[in-house]
């Protein structure tokens, strides 16, 4: 029961459009979000993260949107970069309970 | 500069062999996790660990064990390797919450063990 998920397992934009990464959660008990980036031959790394309290947040070209009420939450990358290619994790967390990750999507930001 | 450095990078075993996959972290990190990640699943908890000497059952523990002897290293036991078991594998760690373990922190990622079970 995947408790975290991305549906789309892959996203292509162009160098410098928007890049919009979606991820879904079923607990509602989950009240802090994270984004990891993974590039390969590596170990995920931690991108940004959002409180339940919040509705965005934002560091540099990076934004997170949380919809509790939809159980949504999305990655805005704007503008896009072909550094930015890597694949995408989004995780969840409760208090006292253990983080769950999506199954990942990989961005591809074309030159 | 937190780091977390996994003992292999790639490992081909056999069927039925016991496999060790070790995971070291140099920040005084409490809370240690073993996951693996396989395509289309995203990384999926093994075992973690928040204290030396304890350990607690993630999603998948069947076929595993873990052992933590000392703070910074958090080892992975497969008793007896399967083709099933084939997989990337990534060990991360983090501090715990003010209400003793937490998942609320960022977790640092080894670069992960890509194991072949043949």
């Amino acid at each position: 029961d995947q408790q975290v998920k991305q549906n789309s397992p892959s996203l292509s934009v162009q160098e410098g459009r928007i890049s919009i990464l979606n991820c879904d959660y079923t607990n509602s008990m989950f009240d802090y979000f994270l984004w990891y980036k993974k590039y390969p031959a590596e170990g995920p790394t931690f991108l940004i993260s959002i409180s339940s309290i919040k509705d965005k947040n934002e560091d540099g070209r990076f934004t997170v949107f949380l919809n509790k009420s939809a159980k949504h939450l999305s990655l805005h990358i704007v503008p896009s970069q072909p550094g930015d290619s890597a694949v995408y994790f989004c995780a969840a967390s409760a208090i006292n309970n253990d983080m769950r990750f999506g199954a990942g999507t990989r961005l591809t930001v074309k030159p | 500069d937190v780091k977390v450095t996994q003992s292999s990078r790639y490992l081909v075993k056999r069927t039925g062999e016991k496999v060790f996959l070790e995971c070291v972290q140099d920040m005084d990190h409490e809370n240690m996790f073993w996951y693996r990640q396989d395509p289309g699943l995203g990384l999926r908890l093994i075992y973690f660990s928040y204290d030396v000497k304890m350990k607690e059952k993630g999603d998948i523990p069947e076929g595993y064990s873990v052992s933590r002897e000392k703070k910074e290293r958090f080892s992975l036991i497969l008793e007896s390797a399967s083709t099933n078991q084939t997989s990337m594998y990534l060990c991360a760690s983090s501090y715990p919450g003010t209400s003793g373990f937490s998942s609320y922190n960022e977790q640092f990622f080894g670069p992960g063990t890509r194991l072949t079970v043949l």
